[in-house]
């Protein structure tokens, strides 16, 4: 089952911050982030776990609420480095490195 | 360190050929994991690989199948292309399967014309 990412796309101005969720209907193992800019590959940022700490990339973090079965990602003080699409991924058992990502979420940062 | 190479960047097939693509890992990573990304779909899981066994696979025809070699080396091919396979194919590697970070290569873009 896909996981759903919100919002899809997200307009900021430099400095600004921005959430983007990650929800699932099913349990979650864990929750990995990754960063795609227009034309390069997805580059990884951070893997959530159960039970574990909220989790830090510069100035991106990012939360698992295990119960509500869901990721958010938090941007703070957006730079234009941030731009670019922002995927998020679920195995579907705990010992697999499947991932099945989100659609994505759009962010696009500007002067 | 070097990273993910997939060979070759670009292709253009005609309907009904088949294509081999290839993606060498880093140095020292098992496992390699092979996705089709499309505007539409989005990121899809093809096949995961684990020290030369498919561990698992995706929801694709029986036209897609991959391997793994002893190098850690891994290709995938599809029989009987369709316009529809149309896609930005990316090969991701890790130290080995389960919760860890995942190094993707740049891809190979499929056009089946």
């Amino acid at each position: 089952q896909q996981p759903v990412q919100s919002p899809q796309a997200v307009i900021l101005r430099e400095g600004e911050d921005a959430v983007i969720n990650c929800s699932s209907s099913k349990a979650l193992y864990s929750v990995h982030w990754y960063r795609q800019k227009h034309g390069e590959a997805p580059v990884f940022l951070m893997i959530l776990l159960k039970g574990g700490e909220q989790m830090r990339h510069e100035k991106i973090s990012a939360s698992f609420n295990e119960k509500k079965q869901q990721s958010s990602l938090y941007l703070t003080a957006s730079q234009l480095s941030y731009s670019g699409t922002y995927f998020c991924g679920t195995p579907p058992t705990g010992n697999t490195g499947k991932l099945i990502f989100g659609q994505g979420t759009t962010l696009q940062v500007k002067p | 360190k070097a990273g993910v190479t997939q060979t070759p960047r670009y292709l253009i097939k005609t309907r009904g050929q088949q294509v081999t693509l290839s993606c060498s890992p880093i140095s020292g990573h098992r496992s390699v994991s092979w996705y089709q990304q499309t505007p539409g779909q989005g990121l899809q899981f093809l096949f995961e690989y684990f020290s030369e066994t498919q561990r698992n696979k995706g929801n694709f025809p029986g036209r897609f199948s991959g391997r793994q070699f002893s190098n850690s080396r891994s290709e995938m091919n599809v029989s009987t292309l369709e316009l529809g396979d149309s896609a930005l194919y990316l090969c991701a590697s890790s130290l080995t399967t389960g919760n860890t970070e995942a190094f993707f290569g740049q891809g190979t873009r499929l056009t089946v014309v």
